[in-house]
Formats: C-alpha cells, structure tokens, sequence
C-alpha cells in the first residue's frame, strides 16, 4: 500500500514569512496525483494544491508552490508572504492514477505568529 | 454551486447502537468517498461508490457499510458501534475521471458513549 510521510507534527512560522512543509511518499507507480490539504479549526479540508507526477513543473497556486522531486518521493508544500488564515493543519495527500482512493499523510500543524 | 453536504452534524450514540450519516455531493459529482478521522489513526479511507456500486474498500470491519442511491447521494452505517467508532466522518465527492479531485463537506461528529 501507499504510504504518505509528514515528519513535522508542528511547525510555526512569522506572519509575512515563508515556511516549507515536507512530505514524502512511497510507491512504485509512475502515474500518479499528490495534493496539499488545508484543514482549519473548522475541520473542512480544503484543497491547497495538486500535481500531477507526470508534469516535471512545480505547481503553483498564488503564494503557495511545491517542490516535486520525482525521484526522491519528496512533495514539499511552500508558504509564501504567511498570513494569520493559513494556521491549520496541513496534510499532503497520494492518489494513484486509477480509483478515487486518497493516502493521507498525519498532518502538520501550523501556527502563524503575529 | 453547493459543496458537499453532510448531516448530522454532531451526533450522540450509545455503544451498540447503530448509527446513519448522510452526504450530499456537488451537483454533478458521482463519486463519492468516506474517511475516517481520528487523532491516533489519521485520515482513513473507508470506502467509495460510483453509480450506486462500492469501487473500492478501505480495511475497515463489516461494521462499516454504505451505499448510493442514483442521484448520488450517500449514506454510511456503522453498526454495533463501538468506543472506538468515535470520530469524524468526512465525505467527499468528484468527478469521475483520471486525477479528479476530491472536495469534502465538513464533516459529522459522532461520539460513541
């Protein structure tokens, strides 16, 4: 099975600064979709991001871009300008190219500091 | 466009008891997916159906079933529930076609006393 990999439980960053939220995966397929998951205290996930692995450019989506490396199973996700909105849980998240069914890493909380 | 709608919200049950959530899903969405979300075991995959058909099931007891109904809305049972059962139930919906995402509803809250 997929597995999904965030080793940062907690990570906080200044307001107006940048912050990276690492996450790595395993799998053997070459095909696949990675995402980027916002989860506020309101608990509705909200999509951040997505990639599609076949694409070698890194996505962006406004101030928050990711840095896939293919090779290394590595989905990092970057937060730019940080606002005090983005204190959530974030969580990264594998689908395989066929069937609906999301792996999701353990989340990482992040607290923005005033 | 409405999002995913889940109901109830919040909900009470004593062990043993049997227990029914609802999900909605966006207008034209007609796969629909479960996870279940606990702070030891993370998010996890329960099931999900397309066209009234289960596609794919997640390791979970026979405790747990769902199914669809041809407008695409979906339920999820939990039977005999158990202390453990106590969680959030996130639905979420897509299109169906490769790399579709996934959008989820906010959730039902059941607490299993």
């Amino acid at each position: 099975a997929q597995t999904v990999t965030q080793s940062q439980p907690e990570m906080s960053v200044q307001e107006a600064e940048t912050v990276t939220l690492s996450c790595t995966y395993d799998t053997s397929e070459s095909d696949y979709y990675l995402f980027w998951y916002k989860q506020p205290p309101s608990r509705q996930m909200i999509l951040v991001i997505r990639q599609e692995a076949y694409k070698q450019q890194n996505a962006t989506e406004n101030r928050f871009s990711v840095n896939f490396q293919k090779a290394a199973k590595s989905f990092s996700l970057k937060i730019s300008d940080s606002q005090l909105g983005d204190a959530a849980m974030y969580f990264c998240a594998y689908r395989q190219n066929t069937g609906n069914q999301f792996y999701f890493g353990t989340g990482t909380s992040l607290t923005v500091i005033p | 466009k409405a999002g995913v709608t889940q109901t109830p919200r919040y909900l009470i049950k004593t062990r043993g008891q049997q227990v029914t959530l609802s999900c909605s899903p966006i207008s034209g969405h007609r796969s629909v997916s479960w996870y279940q979300q606990t702070p030891g075991q993370g998010l996890q995959f329960l099931f999900e159906y397309f066209s009234e058909t289960q596609r794919n099931k997640g390791n979970f007891p026979g405790r747990f079933s769902g199914r669809q109904f041809s407008n695409s809305r979906s339920e999820m049972n939990v039977s005999t529930l158990e202390l453990g059962d106590s969680a959030l139930y996130l639905c979420a919906s897509s299109l169906v076609g490769s790399g579709n995402t996934i959008y989820f509803g906010e959730g039902s809250w059941l607490t299993v006393v």
